[in-house]
């Protein structure tokens, strides 16, 4: 079946880096965009970023531009983020999700990794 | 960015009664909108996109509509698993943008 399963959340001291992972099943993966979607504690949905299904565009929220990276790799059905210069309002549920045919919308998603930074 | 605004932030209602979310954009988006549905500790599920298409194997009780900057989302009867939380998100600009959400609650 069609799956996001993502992993590498963990507690992290402000100012640290980690990178996040998103496992993609059940479809053909190299067809299709990708998302991060967060959440944080109380707090509604927030897009975080895009990459094109060849990795050819890339765009970012204004709040993690500059600190964030989304990448994949194709061959491994993997998408990714590297998050840099961690601050405590990154502390958040990370979602990945598909982007729908014609990018109409988000249309697969994981059932999310947390984030959580604090000293 | 385009700003989402959602209305009401709870919803209050009946099994079995209609609920009517509203979603306004700050900008024209066309009928580039989508409505999703989370419920604690699950993955969001996307409910209608193009502001009005259903997406595969959402009941005929979510009906969305509206285009340019109002859209609405009405749920016709309302069944003990649609109490949750509703979002839009607008596709039409980048970034992508959600509203707050609208609380839809027993």
């Amino acid at each position: 079946q069609v799956q996001l399963v993502e992993s590498g959340g963990g507690v992290v001291q402000p100012g640290a880096s980690l990178r996040l992972s998103c496992k993609a099943s059940g479809f053909t993966f190299r067809s299709y965009g990708m998302h991060w979607v967060r959440q944080a504690p109380g707090k509604g949905l927030e897009w975080v970023a895009v990459i094109w299904y060849d990795g050819s565009n890339k765009y970012y929220g204004d709040s993690v531009k500059g600190r964030f990276t989304i990448s994949r790799d194709n061959f491994k059905d993997m998408l990714y983020l590297q998050m840099n210069s961690l601050r405590a309002e990154d502390t958040s549920v990370y979602y990945c999700a598909r982007d729908a045919t014609r990018g109409l919308g988000m249309d697969v998603w994981g059932q999310g990794t947390t984030v959580t930074v604090s000293s | 960015e385009v700003v989402m605004t959602q209305s009401p932030a709870t919803l209050s209602v009946s099994p079995g009664e209609r609920a009517t979310l509203s979603c306004r954009a700050s900008q024209s988006l066309s009928s580039n909108l989508a409505w999703y549905q989370h419920k604690p500790g699950q993955a969001p599920r996307l409910l209608i996109y193009s502001a009005a298409t259903r997406a595969t194997g959402v009941p005929d009780r979510f009906g969305g509509s509206g285009s340019g900057t109002e859209f609405t989302l009405t749920i016709s009867s309302l069944q003990s698993e649609d109490f949750a939380v509703y979002y839009c998100q607008q596709y039409n600009n980048w970034p992508r943008t959600f509203g707050q959400g609208t609380k839809v609650e027993i």
